[in-house]
């Protein structure tokens, strides 16, 4: 079966320091993956999704960024966390080409707070 | 453009008390599908539900049922007999051709015993 584990589960740093957030996917292959934030109060924002190794489309210029090392791993990083950057960000995949149509796996999330 | 509206940010009821939770979406594609999610305090968002543009059959499930009229362009839920393990926050989502979701800004819902 597939699963997608995400973490950490929480996370507290602060303003100016790098950030690295993992999220592996398990039992299927060459999933589309996407991370998206969720800010207090605000529904769920696409940041970044991938449909393959090294492929990163960006929804939202912002100070993240993203990468995809190996078929089933997406990181998403910083070089230097702001405030602003303070939210829940979650991992999804769904199975391509049109996979998204039967809906997202999500992971577990990674509750981020910048102080 | 593309957009999802959920109008109700918080809703307590009483368990055992009927609740609807509102979802009004925009698209100008003739074919899209609309999702509900539930996010449970873990964090973690569980699929409830998708509906298709060209099913407007409304559908049951267990407590669960969804009323999709495309009319009002609208996507609504229904818990009936609330219960404690319903308390989450509650996503409505919509895909068109572009593939991506847009999600609303979900709606908190408090069951109290």
């Amino acid at each position: 079966s597939q699963t997608i584990h995400q973490w950490p589960a929480t996370l507290v740093q602060p303003v100016g320091s790098p950030l690295s957030l993992e999220c592996t996917v398990e039992g299927t292959s060459n999933p589309n993956l996407y991370w998206y934030r969720q800010a207090a109060g605000r529904g769920l924002q696409l940041l970044f999704y991938s449909v393959g190794i090294g492929q990163i489309s960006s929804e939202v210029p912002q100070n993240l960024s993203a990468s995809r090392p190996q078929d089933r791993q997406f990181i998403l990083s910083s070089k230097k966390l702001l405030l602003s950057d303070s939210g829940f960000y979650l991992c999804a995949w769904s199975v391509p080409p049109t996979g998204a149509r039967d809906g997202y796996t999500f992971g577990s999330g990674t509750r981020l707070t910048v102080v | 453009a593309q957009k999802v509206t959920q109008a109700q940010t918080e809703i307590s009821v009483v368990e055992k008390e009927d609740v609807t939770l509102d979802c009004v979406y925009e698209t100008r594609d003739t074919t899209y599908y609309l999702f509900w999610y539930k996010q449970p305090p873990s964090g973690e968002l569980v699929f409830l539900i998708r509906r298709n543009s060209f099913d407007e059959q409304n559908e049951i499930s267990g407590r669960y049922s969804w009323n999709f009229q495309k009319s009002t362009s609208s996507f609504n839920f229904t818990i009936t007999a609330s219960q404690v393990v319903d308390s989450a926050v509650y996503f409505c989502a919509l895909i068109d051709g572009t593939y991506k979701y847009i999600f609303g800004t979900g709606t908190r819902l408090k069951v109290l015993a």
